[in-house]
């Protein structure tokens, strides 16, 4: 398996323009989940989803942050407008639920973005 | 209180010595507990996983959960250079699907 997959790994961009952050999460997995990592927050879980649907966005730092996930296989996290106080990596990571008990969580790349 | 509390380090230990990580959580019916591997620059990357109280080994690593005084630790025996990482502790949340809350990180950094 080629393990979650984000799209792209570097993003510059400049205060007010519009990021689209992109994952594919491992194939068969039900779970998907957004985080954001910065040296002063840490690990901040943004939003998640189960089957396709997103379960809990309370991360989410503001109404400019969106996520959706139109199928199994791909998800998206936008910032519109970017501020550079959002510049930091961005990770996508994804899991399967067996037997109720909460399962590994594996995690892609990371997009580094970086707002100037 | 923090939910997942851990020393943020650096703990630097000699190589070939014992390194031990500790984290305590504050939420009394979580059930999962997981230690990551993060290395600079990297995504982080599961060492091991935890459900039932004791010790549970693999290699050269052991992780310890004490459910009634809420601490998991990771112990690394014969630490190597390449274990300078920062270690994350993960506890799920109120048996919430797959939710899991991260504790800060341990830097842990092994001298030749």
């Amino acid at each position: 398996d080629a393990g979650v997959i984000q799209s792209p790994r570097h993003e510059v961009t400049e205060m007010g323009q519009e990021v689209t952050l992109r994952c594919k999460p491992i194939s068969g997995h039900d779970y998907l989940f957004w985080y954001r990592q910065t040296m002063m927050r840490g690990l901040e879980l943004l939003i998640y989803f189960n089957n396709n649907v997103p379960i809990d966005d309370s991360g989410m730092p503001e109404d400019r942050f969106s996520a959706k996930m139109p199928n199994a296989s791909f998800s998206t996290l936008k910032i519109q407008p970017s501020e550079p106080r959002d510049s930091a990596v961005y990770f996508c990571a994804s899991s399967l639920w067996t037997s109720g008990i909460t399962d590994t969580q594996y995690f892609g790349p990371g997009t580094r973005l970086t707002v100037l | 209180q923090k939910e997942v509390e851990q020393n943020s380090g650096p703990l630097s230990v000699p190589e070939g010595a014992i390194a031990s990580l500790n984290c305590t959580y504050s939420d009394r019916v979580s059930q999962s507990f997981f230690w990551y591997r993060q290395y600079s620059g990297k995504s982080p990357e599961l060492i091991m996983s935890i459900y039932s109280n004791g010790d549970k080994e693999d290699g050269r690593f052991t992780a310890q959960l004490n459910k009634a005084s809420q601490y998991v630790s990771l112990l690394i025996r014969d630490s190597q250079p390449s274990d300078s990482a920062t270690y994350l502790c993960a506890v799920n949340r109120n048996n919430a699907g797959n939710m899991l809350t991260f504790g800060g990180g341990t830097r842990l950094m092994v001298k030749p």
